[in-house]
């Protein structure tokens, strides 16, 4: 079975160009989650979704992000504009219903310059 | 809010040696624990996950255990192996459907 897909694997691109990572998750997962990795802070929870619905987005850290999920196979993470603060590893994982593991993507390693 | 402590951030052991690793919360309500393992430049590797009810879970040399009112869980790991050098991450699932990580302790396993 095909884990949670994540594109692109790395992305280098210059301050103030809009970033867009995707994110295609497990078929029959119902839950999405987007996390950023970095050494000071570890592994954050950006948002997550429940059947295609945004749950919790108080993780996001401004309003230059924004993510979207338009159907169950496709999520998207949006930076606009991008700053030199915002390299870091983002990882998508998604699970189903309930108290189960969540399965994670090989993450995208972005370097805003 | 839920905070999760790992310790030691960093350990190096000799091949064959039986290790544990430590994970510390401050919120006893959570659903579950989850230990993961991460390899350079990859993503998480679920191990083993406690639902709350359980005291542990195991899988061929790796053992978790957890104490909901004492806010610990510990992974042991037996007869340790080259192959087992790598971060591993511990995480509390509370409410809202929201997974709380430590830091991670960076384990090196020397031949």
């Amino acid at each position: 079975d095909a884990g949670v897909i994540q594109s692109p694997r790395h992305e280098v691109t210059e301050m103030g160009q809009e970033v867009t990572l995707r994110c295609k998750p497990i078929s029959g997962h119902n839950s999405l989650f987007w996390y950023r990795q970095t050494m000071m802070r570890g592994l954050e929870l950006l948002i997550y979704f429940n059947n295609n619905v945004p749950i919790d987005d108080s993780g996001m850290p401004e309003d230059r992000f924004s993510a979207k999920m338009p159907n169950a196979s496709f999520s998207t993470l949006k930076i606009q504009p991008s700053e030199p603060r915002d390299s870091a590893v983002y990882f998508c994982a998604s699970k189903v219903e309930g108290a189960q593991p969540q399965h994670f993507g090989d993450g995208t390693r972005l370097s805003i310059l | 809010k839920q905070e999760v402590t790992q310790i030691p951030a960093a350990l190096s052991v000799p091949e064959g040696e039986n290790l544990v690793l430590n994970c510390s919360f401050t919120d006893s309500a959570i659903y579950n624990l989850q230990w993961f393992r991460q390899d350079p430049g990859k993503g998480l590797t679920s191990l083993l996950l406690i639902q709350s009810s359980q005291r542990e879970q195991t899988s061929g040399r790796l053992n978790a255990s957890l104490d909901k009112s004492s806010g610990r869980s510990t992974l042991y790991i037996a007869a340790s192996q080259p192959g087992d050098s790598a971060t591993y991450l511990c995480a509390a699932l509370n409410a809202g459907n929201m997974l709380t990580f430590g830091g991670g302790t960076r384990l090196m396993v020397k031949p």
